[in-house]
């Protein structure tokens, strides 16, 4: 079966960092780009970036851009987001999803406050 | 690239139809996908390339359009059907959802 596990959320004070991880398993990880997506409390979806199948082109959302950063190992089957200089509004649900967003994890929570 | 989508809630009776729009601020193909999200749960995609039905989901979901507005209609309305629905343009970047669309029980 293909799954996606999200893991790393935990409570943060502003300016603070936070690595998140998303192992994978059952299909073949190199073969996709994938995503990170988060949901704010009572907010809507908001997708924050993606990285290209050999981690050769990223993209981002540009209230993030700068201080996330997409990187994967294909070795391990595993997809990262590094946030650095956290805001309260950084607080939310994250999701790693594969290609078009057609499989998700099941997120992990990021609570960042003072 | 704005996705501006429409209503933000609706309520519906079992066995109603229902449809959720969504307008692009520019031209964007078919480039459009549709996801349910209900609480606690992963979102789970619909539709892709705006009218595309996801494998394993039931038929009474479709979407259409092309250019800049879509729809997402749900016949036969079921009760595990009431949830939060999303349209997503993935034409530019950053890909865009929509604010999304609550189905709620009448």
């Amino acid at each position: 079966d293909v799954q996606l596990v999200a893991s790393g959320g935990a409570f943060v004070q502003p300016g603070g960092s936070l690595r998140l991880s998303c192992e994978a398993s059952g299909f073949t990880f190199s073969a996709y780009w994938m995503h990170w997506v988060r949901q704010a409390p009572g907010k809507g979806l908001e997708w924050l970036g993606t990285i290209k199948k050999d981690g050769s082109a990223k993209f981002y959302l540009g209230s993030v851009e700068g201080r996330f950063t997409i990187s994967r190992d294909n070795a391990n089957n595993s997809l990262f987001l590094q946030m650095d200089n956290l805001r309260v509004e950084d607080t939310g649900l994250y999701y790693c999803a594969r290609g078009l967003l057609y499989t998700w994890g099941q997120g992990t929570l990021v609570t960042v406050s003072s | 690239m704005q996705m501006t989508q429409s209503p933000s809630s609706l309520s519906a009776s079992v066995g109603d139809t229902v449809t959720i729009t969504c307008r692009a601020s520019h031209n964007i193909s078919i480039d459009v996908a549709w996801f349910q999200h209900k609480p606690g749960q992963a979102p789970q995609r619909l539709i892709y390339a705006a009218s595309t039905l996801q494998n394993g989901v039931p038929a009474r979901f479709s979407g259409r359009g092309s250019g800049a507005d879509f729809s997402l209609t749900i016949t036969n309305l079921q009760p595990e059907d009431f949830s939060t629905y999303y349209c997503l343009q993935h034409n530019t970047y950053p890909l865009t959802f929509g604010g999304g669309t609550s189905v709620e029980i009448k």
